[in-house]
């Protein structure tokens, strides 16, 4: 049974760029949230997708977009890179009726903004 | 809002020591806490949670309990390995809130 599977694992871009994350949850598991972890630090909450909508958003920017798709696949979209957006992305997904009581969390994607 | 402040690392330990990762938190009502653990190049799991005052999460020799009283989740075991070397994340989650919010995590290192 495969977890969390994240793409791509690391990312090189230049300011101004845009870029698309993507993420599979684990098998049987509806709901994906989406954090970014700075070097050093805690993660922090971007948002979480369930039925393909926006439940919760923490606080970024609108630079910052998602999608859920049919399959509960997701994707995390950031425009108008900034040096700032340079983390780790990590993805999660959790069982039904679970919300953030259990979190299963992928490798995570590496983005590095020049 | 909530807030996690945990102890700063990094705590390098011999293999066998008490390891103790010190947690307190900011959050109105009741939240769920939790300590999460991030094995080099891996992604973060799950280590123990505690839903409520008094409770006593467990798993893998660790071991943490929610005091109201203090605001605290501190994270112990009595005897570590060298395969705990990883980064542990305090963490806690509000009635009716759908985000985790982490501390800064501890970097552990256990030395054989």
């Amino acid at each position: 049974d495969a977890g969390v599977t994240q793409s791509p694992t690391h990312l090189i871009k230049t300011r101004g760029q845009q870029v698309t994350l993507r993420c599979s949850p684990k098998s049987g598991h509806d709901t994906v949230s989406w954090y970014q972890q700075a070097l050093g630090q805690g993660p922090q909450f971007i948002f979480q997708y369930y039925e393909e909508e926006e439940r919760q958003r923490g606080n970024f920017p609108d630079r910052f977009s998602g999608h859920q798709f049919p399959n509960y696949s997701s994707e995390l979209n950031v425009n108008a890179l900034l040096l700032g957006d340079s983390a780790l992305y990590l993805c999660a997904s959790s069982p039904p009726g679970t919300g953030a009581e259990k979190l299963f969390f992928g490798s995570g994607t590496q983005l590095s903004v020049l | 809002g909530n807030s996690v402040t945990q102890m700063e690392g990094p705590v390098t330990l011999s293999e066998e020591a008490f390891l103790t990762i010190n947690c307190t938190y900011t959050a109105t009502g009741y939240p769920s806490l939790f300590w999460y653990v991030q094995y080099p190049g891996e992604g973060l799991q799950l280590l123990l949670k505690a839903t409520k005052a008094d409770d006593k999460g467990s798993n893998k020799g660790f071991e943490a309990t929610y005091r109201k009283e203090t605001t605290s989740f501190h994270l112990e075991k009595g005897s570590v390995q060298v395969s705990d070397s990883a980064v542990y994340f305090c963490a806690l989650r509000s009635v009716l809130d759908y985000k985790l919010s982490f501390g800064a995590g501890t970097t552990v290192t256990v030395r054989a």
